[in-house]
């Protein structure tokens, strides 16, 4: 089965100090035919649909900061934020898509608090 | 831009079947891109449902693809999702979304409808 897994469920950082949030997958979602991961970020704030921050692992969707950053390839991805400010509290979760059959998955969620 | 908005009954019967219709505004969904529906249940993460591509076909979760149908309707720029024998199981808040052109992440997404299931 296809599995994503984030850690840590939980994070609590300081402003201005690093976030890391890691998720693996269960199978590589690096395809050979195009070098493409396909891994993606979001960022949910509550009562709010997610946000997408990250796509093909590393690309910054419009508009996101320069602050999120993405890395990895394969099975085991990260996502950073360089210096954490009051605006991204929230639940990030991860997204992978496989080929056979067509389909994706999202990770069960970290949350980021202000420590 | 883009903008997506969910619409459909908020209370739906248990065994019964719960519609949901997303309609685009800013861009026309004849005109490409791939559209999927997702969902939350309360307090819980994200599940995906199914995905319409624009060629014509649709993916489903394994998970619900017995109970699933996204069709599409380019008159009326919208689409729609069925799911049928609904439990308790199913509330959740569903979301439409746009796919990322070439890729299979969202870049659009509605607010969202939360759909309970109770009798």
């Amino acid at each position: 089965d296809l599995v994503l897994t984030q850690s840590p469920d939980s994070l609590a950082v300081s402003l201005g100090e690093r976030a890391t949030i890691n998720c693996k997958s269960s199978q590589s979602v690096l395809y050979a035919s195009n070098n493409n991961n396909y891994l993606a970020w979001y960022q949910q704030k509550p009562g709010q649909p997610p946000k997408l921050l990250i796509y093909r692992a590393f690309t910054r969707a419009s508009g996101v900061p320069d602050r999120f950053s993405g890395s990895g390839s394969g099975t085991d991805f990260t996502l950073t934020i360089s210096s954490l400010q009051a605006e991204d509290v929230a639940v990030y979760y991860c997204q992978q898509y496989a080929l056979t059959p067509p389909r994706t998955t999202f990770g069960q969620g970290t949350r980021l608090e202000i420590k | 831009q883009v903008q997506l908005l969910e619409s459909g009954p908020g209370l739906v019967k248990p065994s019964e079947t719960l519609s949901l219709t997303c309609a685009v505004s800013g861009y026309s969904i004849s005109s490409g891109y791939n559209w999927g529906w997702i969902r939350q249940p309360p307090g819980k993460g994200l599940e995906w449902i199914g995905t319409f591509v624009h060629r014509g076909s649709t993916n489903y979760n394994p998970s619900l693809k017995s109970r699933v149908t996204i069709s599409v309707d380019m008159s009326e720029n919208q689409f729609s999702l069925r799911l049928t024998s609904v439990s308790a199981a199913d509330t959740a808040v569903y979301y439409c979304a746009r796919v990322v052109y070439g890729d299979w992440s969202f870049d659009a997404w509605g607010q969202g409808a939360l759909v309970t299931v109770s009798s």
